[in-house]
């Protein structure tokens, strides 16, 4: 129990295009998830909290107009990375809070590298 | 400002060696301390949630303990598919959506 997916694993994109990323839990509801980002031998650094039927709330320093964030329903979020740059690379990771236990439980990961 | 701080930043064991990793933390309200395994390019993988001073978990090798103002990993008699990232966090409660402030890890290599 308590899985978490992630979508894509991996993606390549050109600088100035726009990535989705989904975050979907298989087999629980979350009305809170997040979104990490994560570089190279650094720990895991929190970029919004995104929130079932209303807007994501952004942590200091992160661009919500670069970051789109939506949870349209109790099992997945998204994370769109608009015009990315080679700087936006890094490894995006979410997590899901279970609404019973209230336990986080983190996707896979997608590492996105944008040349 | 609430702060996670973990130590060792690397640990290097013999397989059989038994060690602690220490996770440091100071935050108003203590509402949780999470312990996580990271292997390279995954994500987190949940190992232990602790809430009180005094309060023990264990799984398998592992064993995590909570004081006050820390919390230790024990890892018992580790074998080489422990190694592994792990993670210490903890809740902070602000906005009401209890966020986890993440330590930097102790990156652990266990060699047989």
């Amino acid at each position: 129990g308590a899985v978490v997916s992630q979508h894509p694993s991996w993606v390549i994109c050109k600088s100035g295009t726009s990535v989705k990323i989904e975050c979907r839990s298989l087999d629980f509801q979350a009305t809170t998830m997040f979104w990490y980002r994560q570089f190279p031998k650094q720990s895991l650094m929190l970029m919004a909290t995104s929130n079932e039927g209303s807007k994501a709330t952004y942590e200091q320093g992160v661009e919500k107009d670069k970051f789109l964030i939506n949870h349209a329903s109790l099992t997945l979020s998204t994370l769109t990375v608009t015009s990315a740059h080679p700087e936006d690379s890094s490894f995006y990771i979410c997590s899901a809070r279970d609404i019973v236990s209230y336990e986080q439980y983190f996707g896979p990961g997608t590492r996105l590298t944008v040349t | 400002e609430d702060q996670v701080t973990q130590s060792p930043e690397a640990l290097r064991l013999q397989e059989g060696e038994s060690s602690s990793l220490n996770c440091s933390y100071t935050v108003s309200g203590l509402r949780g301390l999470f312990w996580y395994r990271q292997d390279p390019g995954k994500g987190p993988e949940f190992l232990f949630t602790l809430y009180s001073a005094g309060e023990e978990k264990e799984k398998e090798r592992l064993k995590a303990t909570l004081t006050k103002k820390e919390s230790f990993l024990h890892i018992t008699a580790p074998k080489p598919e422990d190694s592994a990232t792990y993670l210490c966090a903890v809740h902070e409660p602000s906005g009401g959506y209890n966020k986890l402030i993440f330590g930097a890890g102790t990156r652990l290599a266990v060699h047989p």
